[in-house]
């Protein structure tokens, strides 16, 4: 099984819907990740998590919400889905060893459409 | 701020040839380097990084980059490419106060028979 997880995978919605995407890790890191993908922009980040408690936005918060269930669930909501949200989105965890040169390990994506 | 600037977006090139993807970074402080793959339809992969001491790093799938911190670049080499390196390669740097991530625009090398 995968290490980490996102679902769904593919999603397609409408402006103004509201929208969560999941992500799930079973490797006991304590620092998960959002980033979105769009091409020739690599990745941006849009919040991290350090800890459950620790909640942190990234370059591009706006429009998007977090929460951290869980250390392992790290969840991403679109509040109203508009088409330029339309993207890319991946979770990523790293472990936390003070080096500040952790490794992140990335799930699968997921692709979401704003129609 | 860092920046990461991608110089290609798009590298062809026939198998067994060389290939080198080219990565310039900017930052007012210290930083770690890293190269990281995606394969198509899946996430990224770490493929090799730079922390300190040889500027020479090795990475997995015989890809090896190096640092050169007078030019601010981290280049990624392999010396002879196979079909199954056909990806998107994206560079990025993170500062020694944290460990964020700010990635380049990717390199897709598309490698041909």
């Amino acid at each position: 099984d995968a290490d980490v997880t996102q679902t769904p995978r593919n999603r397609i919605t409408k402006t103004g819907k509201r929208i969560m995407l999941e992500c799930s890790q079973t490797k006991g890191h304590d620092r998960m990740y959002w980033y979105r993908q769009d091409p020739g922009l690599g990745l941006q980040l849009i919040y991290y998590s350090f800890d459950v408690k620790d909640i942190n936005k990234g370059e591009i918060s706006d429009g998007y919400s977090v929460s951290r269930q869980a250390q392992a669930k790290f969840s991403l909501s679109l509040e109203s889905a508009i088409p330029n949200q339309t993207a890319l989105y991946f979770c990523a965890t790293s472990e936390t060893t003070g080096l500040g040169a952790d490794t992140q390990y990335f799930g699968p994506g997921t692709r979401l459409t704003v129609l | 701020a860092q920046s990461v600037t991608q110089l290609d977006s798009q590298v062809p090139v026939f198998e067994e040839a060389p290939v080198e993807l080219r990565c310039n970074y900017s930052s007012s402080v210290s930083v770690y380097l890293f190269w990281y793959v995606q394969y198509p339809n899946q996430g990224l992969q770490l493929l090799l990084k730079y922390l300190s001491g040889s500027t020479l790093v090795k990475g997995i799938n015989g890809f090896e980059a190096e640092f050169n911190k007078s030019q601010t670049s981290f280049h990624l080499r392999k010396p002879s490419v196979h079909i199954s390196d056909t990806a998107e390669y994206f560079c990025a740097v993170s500062v020694y106060a944290g460990n964020m991530l700010t990635f380049g625009g990717g390199t897709r090398l598309m490698v041909k028979p």
